[in-house]
């Protein structure tokens, strides 16, 4: 199975400043069909996940667009470009490419 | 409006069995693959099993193969996960959840799964 390794794993942020997650692969996320089944899911406690990037660098709907998603390959990235108070919660990582998908262990982001 | 209801959770003795349902609305259910996704507590989350649209082709993790079967009806907009021979480890959180790959990614609210004697 595809690993997907997290970085780190517990976030403490200020109001207002940047935050960035990184995700790594252990094999490439390059489809056969050119795609790259890279995704993001926020999580609240209590809560579903919810998508908030796929295919790398696609936001879904009604996502703010101080989130961005980046990276190729096996190397990806989640930035926030300022933290809101509605930006806790845990955020993972997901591959699509290989089944079984996989995600990442988890990042907490909590306010400091 | 998307919706997506699962149904079928509770308390299970281990070796015991259960079938998960979920009721999907508010889009066209038989052109998507659909799946369901777990969470033990406390803990990440994990791809249980794939369903594709209309030629019913299924995938599942290791973890699960030859317990778990995923199942759809078209005709009633159902999401079916029969668990066999359920363990444990199996005490999760299941989510009925669109294919996440594309656009319009959905999750249900989830029904717990507890096994335990």
């Amino acid at each position: 199975d595809v690993v997907m390794t997290q970085s780190p794993l517990s976030l403490p942020v200020t109001l207002g400043q940047p935050a960035s997650i990184s995700c790594r692969s252990s094999q490439s996320l390059v489809h056969s069909d050119g795609n790259t089944y890279l995704n993001w899911f926020h999580q609240r406690p209590g809560q579903s996940p919810r998508r908030l990037i796929y295919k790398v660098f696609t936001r879904d709907s009604g996502v703010p667009d101080r989130f961005s998603g980046s990276g190729s390959g096996t190397d990806f990235t989640l930035k926030i470009s300022w933290v809101e108070a509605e930006d806790v919660g845990v955020y993972y990582c997901m591959q699509g490419t290989h089944w079984p998908w996989t995600f990442g262990q988890g990042t907490k982001v909590e306010i400091k | 409006e998307v919706q997506l209801l699962e149904s079928g959770g509770g308390l299970v003795q281990p070796g015991g069995s259960l079938r998960l349902s979920c009721v999907a609305s508010g889009f066209t259910f038989s052109s998507y693959a659909m799946s369901w996704a777990r969470q033990a507590p406390g803990k990440g989350l994990e791809w249980a099993s794939l369903i594709s649209g209309t030629t019913t082709n299924t995938y599942y993790p290791d973890s699960v193969k030859g317990r778990f079967t995923i199942s759809r009806d078209n005709s009633k907009n159902t999401l079916y996960l029969q668990m066999n021979s359920l363990r444990a480890e199996d005490t999760a959180v299941y989510y009925c959840a669109t294919d996440p790959r594309f656009g319009g990614s959905y999750f249900g609210p989830g029904t717990l799964v507890t096994v335990s004697s």
